[in-house]
């Protein structure tokens, strides 16, 4: 059964305290990963997509890499308004995005 | 462009009732679908679309039926809700059913169901 396991659930930062969240996956024919983020009361957001094992994708204070395992989201300096819920989705064959659910974080000034 | 776009932000319905929750994107995306977000679970997936005339069932599309028949339109019906169906409901579109899966999505709708 395809599966997606975000964590941690939450976490909690000081303003610059660099950290990583994970998005393990088991899943038959993985065909991208995907990081949203997700503000209270609002729709999630995309972040990135990666396809293959040892991609890199960064945006500003956010960098995603993959391998065949697991994903991970490195927040480097982060600051209050990097708080939000990341979640993680996998999409396998046909049209199904699995989701995960969530690392909620938070930045503390 | 206003994106991906959602009514109602809020809506209570009673045991039994039906409702319409309204999706329109203007983006001329040809894939479009319909989540539910629950405490504690991951978004699922309950029905999508490939484009205007094409609908497919996701993994909980049971209580829930859609019809396209636009590329902009992508209208949830509940057909006699219950209260396993309270949840907020989002809607999102992707310009592509097969690669470069970034999906937009809607602000949402939170529904009760009493």
């Amino acid at each position: 059964e395809d599966q997606v396991t975000q964590s941690p659930e939450a976490l909690r930062l000081q303003e610059g305290e660099s950290s990583s969240l994970n998005c393990s996956y088991t899943v038959s024919g993985l065909r991208g990963l995907f990081w949203y983020r997700q503000d209270p009361g609002k729709g999630p957001e995309f972040l990135f997509t990666l396809y293959s094992a040892g991609e890199e994708k960064e945006k500003e204070r956010l960098k995603a890499t993959l391998t065949k395992k697991e994903s991970f989201l490195h927040i480097t300096a982060p600051k209050p308004e990097d708080s939000a819920t990341y979640l993680c989705a996998v999409k396998t064959g046909a049209n199904n995005l699995f989701f995960g659910t969530g690392t909620r974080l938070t930045v503390i000034p | 462009n206003a994106g991906v776009t959602q009514t109602p932000k809020f809506q209570v319905l009673k045991t039994g009732q039906s409702m319409t929750l309204q999706c329109a994107q203007d983006m001329n995306h040809e894939y479009m679908s319909w989540y539910r977000q629950d405490p504690g679970m991951g978004l699922r997936l309950i029905h999508y679309s490939v484009g205007a005339g094409i609908t497919d069932q996701g993994e909980v599309p049971n209580g829930y039926n859609v019809s396209r028949s636009t590329t902009e339109d992508f209208p949830l019906r509940l057909l006699s809700a219950a209260p396993s169906q309270t949840s907020v409901y989002f809607c999102a579109s992707s310009y592509s059913p097969r690669g470069g899966y970034e999906q937009f999505f809607g602000p949402g709708t939170r529904l009760t169901v009493l």
